[in-house]
C-alpha cells in the first residue's frame, strides 16, 4: 500500500516571498504519479501540478514548481513570489498504475502574510 | 462544457436518517471517484465506479453505506442511518478512462466536483 506524508501542518510566508512545502511516500512501484493539489477556503480541489515519475525533468507552472527526488522518495513544492491568493490547504497525492484511486497526504497549512 | 457537479453542497441530517448524495461527472467521462474527508484531515478514497458497475469499493465502510452509478442520471452515494462520525466533505470526481492500457500506465486526470459538506446532527 502507498502512503503519503506531509509532515508540516501550518506554514505561513510574507508575500512575494518563496516557500517550500514537505512531502514524502512510499511505494514500491517504479511507474507512478505525484500531485499537488490546492484547496481554498470555497473547499473545491484544484490541480496545482503534476510529475511523472520517469520523467527526470522538475515540472513547473508559472510560479510553482517541485523538487522530485525520486530515489529519496520526497516531492517538495515551491511557491515563488507567494501571493494573497496562494493562502488554502495544500494536499500532495500519489497515483500508481496498480490503483485506480489518489492517495492524499494530511495537508499543509498555507497562509500568505500581507 | 460544465465541471463535475454535485448536490446538494449543504446537507443536515438528524441521526438515524438517510443521506444520498448525487455526483455528475463531466460530460464525455465514465468513471467516478468518491472520496471522504473528515475535518483536519485529507481525502480518502471510498469507491470506485463505471456505468452501471461497481469496480472498487475497498475504501467504502461494509455497513450502512453504498454507491450506484446507473446507466442515465447521477451517481449516487447513499448512507443509511446516519451517525455524527459520518459528518464530513463528501467529494466525487471523474476520469475520461483509468488510464490503464495491457498493464502499462499512464493517468488520465480525475476532475473534482465542489464537495457535498454532510452534517449530522
Amino acid at each position: 500500500a502507498q502512503t503519503v506524508t506531509q509532515s508540516q501542518p501550518e506554514m505561513s510566508v510574507q508575500e512575494a516571498e518563496t516557500v517550500t512545502l514537505s512531502c514524502t511516500y512510499d511505494t514500491s512501484e517504479s511507474n507512478y504519479y505525484l500531485f499537488w493539489y490546492k484547496q481554498p477556503p470555497s473547499r473545491q480541489m484544484i490541480l496545482v501540478i503534476r510529475q511523472e515519475a520517469y520523467k527526470q525533468q522538475n515540472a513547473t507552472e508559472n510560479r510553482f514548481s517541485v523538487n522530485f527526488q525520486k530515489a529519496a522518495k520526497s516531492f517538495s513544492l515551491k511557491i515563488s513570489d507567494s501571493q494573497l491568493g496562494d493562502t488554502a490547504m495544500y494536499f500532495c497525492a500519489f497515483h500508481s498504475g496498480s490503483a485506480r484511486q489518489l492517495t492524499f497526504g494530511s495537508g499543509t497549512q498555507l497562509t500568505v502574510l500581507p | 462544457n460544465a465541471g463535475v457537479m454535485q448536490n446538494p453542497r449543504h446537507l443536515v441530517r438528524r441521526r438515524g436518517q438517510e443521506a444520498r448524495l448525487r455526483c455528475s461527472p463531466m460530460k464525455g467521462h465514465s468513471h467516478v471517484y468518491w472520496y471522504r474527508q473528515l475535518p483536519e484531515e485529507g481525502l480518502k478514497f471510498m469507491v470506485y465506479l463505471q456505468k452501471e458497475n461497481i469496480i472498487d469499493e475497498s475504501g467504502m465502510p461494509k455497513e450502512r453505506f453504498s454507491a450506484e452509478f446507473p446507466k442515465e442520471g447521477p451517481s449516487i452515494l447513499r448512507i443509511q442511518q446516519v451517525v455524527r462520525g459520518d459528518s464530513a466533505a463528501y467529494f466525487c470526481a471523474s476520469s475520461s478512462t483509468t488510464g490503464t492500457r495491457g498493464g502499462a500506465s499512464s493517468y488520465n486526470e480525475q476532475f473534482f466536483g465542489p464537495g457535498t459538506r454532510l452534517t449530522v446532527l
